[in-house]
This record gives structure tokens, C-alpha cells and sequence, in this order.
């Protein structure tokens, strides 16, 4: 089994409705981020959170929300989506080794017409 | 953060060597310079990361300038597999284990066969 799973891999959905990406690992492990990568660009950091009480914005999150419903478990909602933020999206916990790294999911390709 | 620069775009013939050159003139003393990877359609790798010495492992050599504005990713023996958007990141050891990534646009690597 992948250490790190995300539903849906692919979701195609209209303008103003919400959504919900999840993200579930098996590692135990206290952090977890949300990225987005634009085509042809590089990864932005949209939330990450260092424990189930501790949540942070990254550079974009704006238009976002997370939702850290247990230590393995940590989802990304979209409340009105908007076709801007049709992407890749990826999930992401530490690495194990090196452990000062990190191991990225299979990611959601989102498309919001 | 400190930023890096890559080139956009690399090419290389299959088995042969290629340097990646990073450069990260404004890289502090407590900044690890990291390395990741794209392949297509997947999440970002790690490849390597070094603080000031050479690092080598199973994929890629890291060579780390003395006064550490610069670095190389070295990939001995390209091959097809090898084909991919390769970035170069700081990551602030000061952080401790809590830390986030900033992704650059990367170099994205051609190999020919």
C-alpha cells in the first residue's frame, strides 16, 4: 500500500461549487502540506500542518481551507471553486529517510469549469 | 526564504553525465540546499540535499561550492528515466523538523537517446 493516498486522483466540477481533496497517510506522522502546481510552474504551498492542532497558510491559501480531522488524515476544501484554481494538486508528509525530507502523493488533477 | 536560480531547460545524451547547476547567492548558514525531481504525471522526489560537503547516494552526486552561492546536482550516467523537472530548494535547518519547501520553476531535464 502507498504510504500516502489521495481522492480523487482526477475531479472535473463547475464554477461556485465545493469540494473536498483528501489526503490520508500511514506513517504515523505529525506533518502533513498541501501543494498546487500550476501547469509548466513549480509547487506552492497552500496549507501545512505540524500537528492536528497546529494548521498553517502557505503562500496561497486564499480561496482555500484544510481540515485536519486526525493525525492521518488531512483534507483540502474548496469552497466556491473558481477555474483559476483548476491544477495539480499534491499532499505531502515528511520523507522516512532522510527523514528532513518530504515524500509527495499521486496528487489530484482538478479541473473547475 | 533565500531564492535559487536554475536554468529553465537542459538536454543531455543517455549515458552520459549531466551537471544541473543551482545557484543561491543569498543562501544563510542555516539553509540546506535540497534537491527534488518531477517525472511526468508524478509527484516531486527527493533526490539528495547537503549542507556544506559533497553528498553522494544511490541516484546523484551533490557538489556544494566552498562558499556555498552555488551548487551542482550530478547525474553520472543519464538515462531515459532521468528525464524530469529537477529543483533546487533551501530549506532553513533552523527549523527543526517543522519546516516547508519552496519550489522554484526547476530545470526540466531532456535526455536524449
Amino acid at each position: 500500500d502507498a504510504d500516502v493516498t489521495q481522492t480523487p486522483r482526477n475531479r472535473i466540477t463547475k464554477t461556485g461549487k465545493r469540494i473536498m481533496l483528501e489526503c490520508s497517510q500511514t506513517k504515523g506522522h505529525d506533518r502533513m502540506y498541501w501543494y498546487r502546481q500550476d501547469p509548466g510552474l513549480g509547487l506552492q504551498l497552500i496549507y501545512y500542518s505540524f500537528d492536528v492542532k497546529d494548521i498553517n497558510k502557505g503562500e496561497i491559501s486564499d480561496g482555500y481551507s484544510v481540515s485536519r480531522q486526525a493525525q492521518a488524515k488531512f483534507s483540502l476544501s474548496l469552497e466556491s471553486a473558481i477555474p483559476n484554481q483548476t491544477a495539480l494538486y499534491f499532499c505531502a508528509m515528511p520523507g522516512q529517510f532522510p527523514t528532513d525530507t518530504q515524500y509527495f502523493g499521486p496528487g489530484t488533477r482538478l479541473t473547475v469549469l | 526564504d533565500a531564492k535559487t536560480t536554475q536554468p529553465n531547460s537542459m538536454e543531455s545524451n543517455e549515458e552520459e553525465p549531466v551537471h544541473l547547476p543551482c545557484n543561491h547567492s543569498t543562501i544563510s548558514g542555516t539553509d540546506y540546499i535540497h534537491w527534488y525531481r518531477q517525472l511526468p504525471s508524478q509527484g516531486p522526489e527527493y533526490v539528495i540535499h547537503g549542507l556544506t560537503s559533497n553528498v553522494n547516494n544511490r541516484m546523484a552526486s551533490l557538489a556544494i561550492a566552498e562558499d556555498r552561492k552555488s551548487s551542482t546536482l550530478i547525474l553520472h550516467r543519464a538515462t531515459l528515466r532521468d528525464a524530469a523537472v529537477y529543483y533546487c530548494i533551501l530549506r532553513d535547518r533552523g527549523g527543526g523538523s517543522n519546516y516547508k519547501l519552496t519550489f522554484g520553476k526547476g530545470t526540466l531535464l531532456t535526455v536524449n537517446p
